[in-house]
């Protein structure tokens, strides 16, 4: 059980352009959810945090007209990195935790280049 | 703020051995600590969970401490195999909404 699946695994696109990462709790319903990203060789840095139903909350540092995120059902939320460019590429990764489960469990992370 | 490091940065070791991995923390207020597993380009698995109040946990050949006083936890590899070759996480869950904060990992080659 709690499984997280993130869609798609892996995107190109160009400059200027907006991609839409989506991320499912698919055995569990998950009250909370966050969004990771993490350059290569660097750890996890969290970029916000959305409860079901709820605006996200943005970590420092974090544009949030840049990297919208929308947790409208207890099972799908999703990352819009609008206007995309270069420096966005990046490894995303979400998690999504339960009401009354202790942990995150991890989606298998999305490729974003931006060309 | 909390901040989470790891030591070393990277690891080799022969097939067969045991090896401990290091974790610190600067604030021991947390609510508890993941030690993650993250192979190339893939998302992250959950290997143990300790709570702030417990000491260790342990599975199958894998053993994690916490000693929140001085800000430290431990994850001991034993008979280490090609297998376990990975970047391992640590990350510390804050008491208030319960983020993860991570470390930078430890970069595991195991030889065979």
């Amino acid at each position: 059980g709690a499984v997280v699946s993130q869609h798609p695994s892996r995107v190109i696109c160009k400059s200027g352009t907006s991609v839409k990462i989506e991320c499912r709790s698919l055995d569990f319903q998950a009250t909370t959810m966050f969004w990771y990203r993490q350059f290569p060789k660097q750890s996890l840095m969290l970029m916000a945090t959305s409860n079901e139903g709820s605006k996200a909350t943005y970590e420092q540092g974090v544009e949030k007209d840049k990297f919208l995120i929308n947790h409208a059902s207890l099972t799908l939320s999703t990352l819009t990195v609008t206007s995309a460019h270069p420096e966005d590429s990046s490894f995303y990764i979400c998690s999504a935790r339960g009401s009354w489960r202790d942990t995150q469990y991890f989606g298998p992370g999305t490729r974003l280049t931006v060309l | 703020k909390q901040e989470v490091t790891q030591i070393p940065a990277a690891l080799s070791v022969p097939e067969g051995e045991n090896l401990v991995l290091n974790c610190s923390f600067t604030d021991s207020a947390i609510y508890n600590l993941q030690w993650f597993r993250q192979d190339p380009g893939k998302g992250l698995t959950s290997l143990l969970l300790i709570q702030s109040s417990q000491r260790e946990q342990t599975s199958g050949r894998l053993n994690a401490s916490l000693d929140k006083s001085s800000g430290r936890s431990t994850l001991y590899i034993a008979a280490s195999q090609p297998g376990d070759s990975a970047t391992y996480l640590c990350a510390v869950g804050d008491q208030g909404a319960q983020k993860l904060v991570f470390g930078q990992g430890t970069r595991l080659t195991i030889n065979p």
